[in-house]
């Protein structure tokens, strides 16, 4: 069964500081996808990244990175700089080939940007 | 851009209700989804739905939920007898052909069950 892990609840900093958010995976599968979902206080849900099983690249896109280690089943994302606009949850996901792509969601982590 | 739209954004209705949630997903994807999430919590699967059946369902998707596409645009969630524990805000997503491809959500309904 897949399970996703996102152990930080809450994270709290000061504007223009980076921040680690955690993702732990859980699953069988040898080919699965990773994703990263940002929900602001307006509720929507925004696709933010994908990342294939079998792609361990690890990716820089403006402010956000994210690293994936299979070795370690983590897939954790990182906002250098951050500004007061990220402040939201953000939420990891896992699909699996074999699973008809539904996604699994952890928990989230509630990201406060303070000036 | 496309998006996935959802009406109506927010539904109020008494306990013992039927309720019908409606989305249009992104008009060339192929495979449809309805989550929820209960306030607070995280976002759970409900169904997965393509070439016009369900494809997978959880086991809170009980004999109470049915989805339909009744035409080539809607794709509809149907609560037949609300409960006060399906107050949530559902949301619709969908994606293109390939297992590979993100899933894009619309803004999501919030039901509340009174």
């Amino acid at each position: 069964a897949q399970k996703v892990t996102q152990a930080q609840t809450e994270i709290s900093v000061v504007e223009k500081e980076d921040v680690t958010l955690d993702c732990v995976y859980e699953t069988r599968d040898t080919t699965y996808y990773l994703f990263w979902y940002k929900q602001p206080p307006s509720g929507e849900l925004v696709f933010l990244i994908r990342r294939n099983s079998f792609d361990e690249q690890n990716e820089i896109s403006g402010r956000y990175s994210w690293n994936f280690q299979k070795s370690t089943s983590s897939f954790n994302f990182t906002i250098t700089a951050s500004q007061v606009v990220d402040s939201a949850v953000y939420f990891c996901a896992l699909s699996e080939k074999g699973g008809g792509n539904k996604l699994t969601f952890g928990t989230g982590t509630q990201l406060k940007v303070e000036l | 851009e496309p998006e996935v739209t959802q009406t109506p954004s927010h539904q109020v209705t008494q306990m013992g209700q039927e309720v019908i949630l409606r989305c249009v997903p992104i008009s060339n994807h192929l495979y449809f989804y309805w989550y929820r999430q209960i306030l607070g919590q995280k976002v759970e699967f409900l169904v997965s739905f393509y070439n016009n059946e369900i494809s997978e369902k959880s086991e809170i998707f009980d004999d109470q939920f049915s989805v339909e596409r009744p035409d080539g645009s809607n794709f509809t969630l149907k609560i037949r007898s609300t409960k006060l524990e399906d107050s949530a805000m559902y949301f619709c997503a969908s994606r293109g052909g390939d297992s590979y491809n993100e899933q894009f959500f619309g803004p999501g309904t919030r039901l509340t069950v009174l």
